[in-house]
């Protein structure tokens, strides 16, 4: 089957660095995005890997390995506006979207 | 770039009348558009995929004489829910897919900002 794991929720101090695991199992891959959503609004497009390594995108950076079927995302320099939930969403072999529950991150003064 | 419009943004309406949710790309063409439904504090459900000119795909589990789908254009696709009932109401969110050169690869779903459906 297909599946993802991430923590459900994560708290985090202002200005600090967070990082939140992802490991997923699909019937095929084509790729890893990550999207953030605040409560009561849509998903925004956040990363894209498809290569193992490191892409970094301003205080956002996303790491993953396929081998292991793991992501991370690291939010660096953290503002309260980032209090949303972070989707790791892997495309399958058809390059649909696995979607799990995401993992809720508060942001505390 | 990348941008998606829905319409409306809620509604709510009586039980057993139509609902149609309009999803538009403004600034590129979608090869394919998707609709979701996501319940409080669960994760995003695909209800069905459509691609411009042909018949939606649907999940298992969803009706689709109940929601229909139309993919008129490659900038619009329409959900109708038919005969609403109260457990009907959710998070209807559409995605479009195909805006290439936008801030990511051509498979990424941008998505528009929902439609809240209460039934009464």
């Amino acid at each position: 089957g297909q599946n993802i794991d991430q923590p459900t929720e994560m708290t985090a101090t202002e200005g600090a660095i967070v990082q939140i695991n992802c490991t997923y199992q699909t019937s095929g891959f084509n790729g890893l995005f990550w999207y953030q959503q605040h409560a009561g609004e849509a998903p925004t497009f956040l990363s894209y890997n498809v290569l193992d390594g490191l892409e970094e995108k301003g205080r956002f950076s996303s790491f993953l390995s396929r081998s292991k079927g793991y992501s991370y995302l690291l939010l660096k320099e953290l503002q309260m506006k980032d209090s949303a939930s972070y989707l790791c969403a892997p495309m399958d072999s058809n390059y649909q979207l696995i979607w799990g529950a995401g993992t809720k991150l508060i942001i505390k003064p | 770039g990348a941008v998606v419009s829905q319409h409306p943004s809620w509604v709510i309406c009586k039980s057993g009348t139509s609902v149609k949710i309009e999803c538009r790309s403004l600034d590129f063409q979608a090869t394919t558009m998707f609709w979701y439904r996501q319940f409080p504090k669960q994760s995003l459900m695909l209800m069905a995929t459509s691609n411009e000119g042909s018949k939606a795909t649907y999940e298992q589990g969803v009706e689709k004489d109940k929601f229909l789908i139309n993919h008129a254009s490659l900038t619009l696709s329409t959900l109708t829910v038919t005969s609403a009932h109260p457990e009907d109401s959710s998070f209807y969110i559409c995605s479009a897919r195909g805006g290439s050169g936008r801030e990511g690869p051509t498979d990424t779903q941008y998505f528009g900002p929902g439609t809240r459906l209460t039934v009464l």
